[in-house]
């Protein structure tokens, strides 16, 4: 079975740009989540998409949107790149909703990003 | 606040020896805790998850224990290999409104192991 991708695996944008990053799920899994870890500030998460519709948010400006489909890829927009948002943004599926449970999440590769 | 504390920050052993890694949080009400391994420009794998009645659980060379009433949790790693030089994650997931679908994450150890 194919794991998580993410497409693409490496970025550079300017302050300003808008950047759209894409996650394709495990097949059958129906959740996926986004996480940004950058040096600083660890892994922190962004929010959580389940059957098209967000069911968590993290703590992060309206500047970060994302969006899931029905075929379960999902993506994740950043507008007015600034410095700060570079990072590595990591997507994680799973089959079922939430975190309060002890099912698995599987995690991406990551799409490096870098704003200049 | 939620928060998970990670020790030590990063750790050098030899090739064959064991060693432990800490976490501590604050996460309540608490779900389950995570330990993942996080190799260099890749994304973290599962190592272990536990829930509030689970105190121990293996994987491999992998031991990871909890103790929810001092809300500490240890990772063990047994008869290193140059292959577990990785960043060490303890991720606490709650529960209840306000932290149902949130995974708190500690900044991680990082271990290297030496030949």
């Amino acid at each position: 079975k194919a794991g998580v991708t993410q497409t693409p695996r490496y970025l550079i944008k300017t302050r300003g740009q808008q950047v759209t990053l894409s996650c394709s799920p495990i097949s059958g899994h129906r959740s996926v989540s986004w996480y940004q870890q950058t040096p600083g500030q660890g892994l922190q998460f962004l929010f959580e998409y389940f059957s098209e519709t967000q069911r968590n948010k993290g703590n992060f400006p309206g500047r970060f949107s994302g969006r899931q489909f029905s075929n379960s890829r999902s993506e994740m927009n950043v507008s007015t790149l600034e410095l700060g948002d570079s990072a590595l943004y990591l997507c994680a599926s799973s089959l079922v909703a939430g975190t309060s449970g002890a099912h698995e999440q599987f995690f991406g590769p990551g799409t490096r990003l870098t704003v200049l | 606040k939620n928060q998970v504390e990670q020790s030590p920050q990063s750790l050098i052993i030899l090739e064959g020896k064991n060693c432990t890694l800490q976490c501590n949080y604050t996460v309540s009400p608490f779900s389950n805790l995570r330990w993942y391994k996080q190799d260099t420009g890749r994304g973290p794998v599962s190592l272990t998850i536990m829930t509030f009645s689970e105190n121990t659980k293996s994987n491999g060379r992998y031991t990871a224990t909890l103790d929810a009433d001092t809300k500490q949790s240890s990772l063990h790693i047994t008869a290193s290999q140059l292959s577990d030089s990785a960043s060490y994650i303890c991720v606490v997931g709650g529960k209840g409104s306000s932290n149902t679908g949130k995974l708190i994450f500690g900044q991680g150890t990082t271990l290297q192991v030496k030949p």
